[in-house]
């Protein structure tokens, strides 16, 4: 595997399901994000990991919870979402977390029904 | 506060011709890197080209080229000799801090 890998690509879920999504990056880079790209709207930053420690939530509802076990490996654990919350989730990676750019994954293209 | 701005919300091409995307963006910050990303129909965003803000000659990747001004605070990317498979969402970024997106372009080349 190289690049950034995303699993699963597709998701649906009931508003009282509990899943997971997850990020691994084959770069060795030590920041890890999860973006939310909602149609017709700029990505949403929700989360940055800087060598496993979370440096950054944006605001992000309870509903989202993220865990960084190692610097390869990022996931956002989902519980009781609602409708609005469905979206692409996209996660990145990059050296760091000064001027550098961010390597992406394919996403995982959200429904909560 | 940074900002980024793309006034282009759709754009057509003729295959084989040339094309720029433009981005404005505003920050008190110095230092600083701007970039585009591209996002075809799958969903992933790849990268394409990055320009520091210290770089004093333009970046160039391939087919691709930013045309910095850094007085006028804008970093528009030129396509050259576009292809069909260039058709995709065209975003510009900017960071030190978070990594800040532009709305994006829907670019379009026409056979």
């Amino acid at each position: 595997e190289t690049g950034v890998t995303q699993t699963p690509r597709h998701l649906v879920m009931g508003m009282t399901n509990k899943k997971s999504l997850k990020c691994e990056q084959h770069l060795g880079h030590n920041a890890m994000y999860w973006y939310k790209q909602s149609a017709k709207k700029p990505l949403e930053l929700m989360f940055v990991y800087n060598f496993k420690e979370q440096t950054e939530n944006n605001s992000v509802p309870s509903r989202f919870s993220p865990e960084c076990p190692n610097s390869s490996h990022l996931f956002l654990h989902l519980h009781t979402l609602q409708p609005e919350d469905s979206a692409l989730y996209l996660c990145a990676s990059s050296q760091g977390t000064g001027v550098y750019e961010q390597y992406f994954g394919p996403g995982t293209r959200l429904t909560v029904t | 506060a940074q900002k980024i701005t793309q006034t282009q919300p759709g754009m057509f091409v003729q295959e084989k011709e040339a094309v720029t995307l433009d981005c404005t963006y505003d920050t008190s910050d110095q230092s600083y890197g701007l970039f585009w990303y591209k996002q075809p129909s799958s969903g992933e965003m790849i990268f394409l080209i990055y320009q520091g803000s210290y770089d004093e000659q333009n970046a160039t990747e391939g087919r691709y080229s930013l045309n910095f001004q850094k007085a006028r605070k804008s970093a528009n990317l030129v396509i050259s000799a576009s292809q069909l498979g260039d058709s995709a969402m065209y975003f510009c970024a900017m960071r030190p801090d978070d990594m800040r997106f532009g709305a994006g372009t829907r670019l379009t080349v026409k056979p």
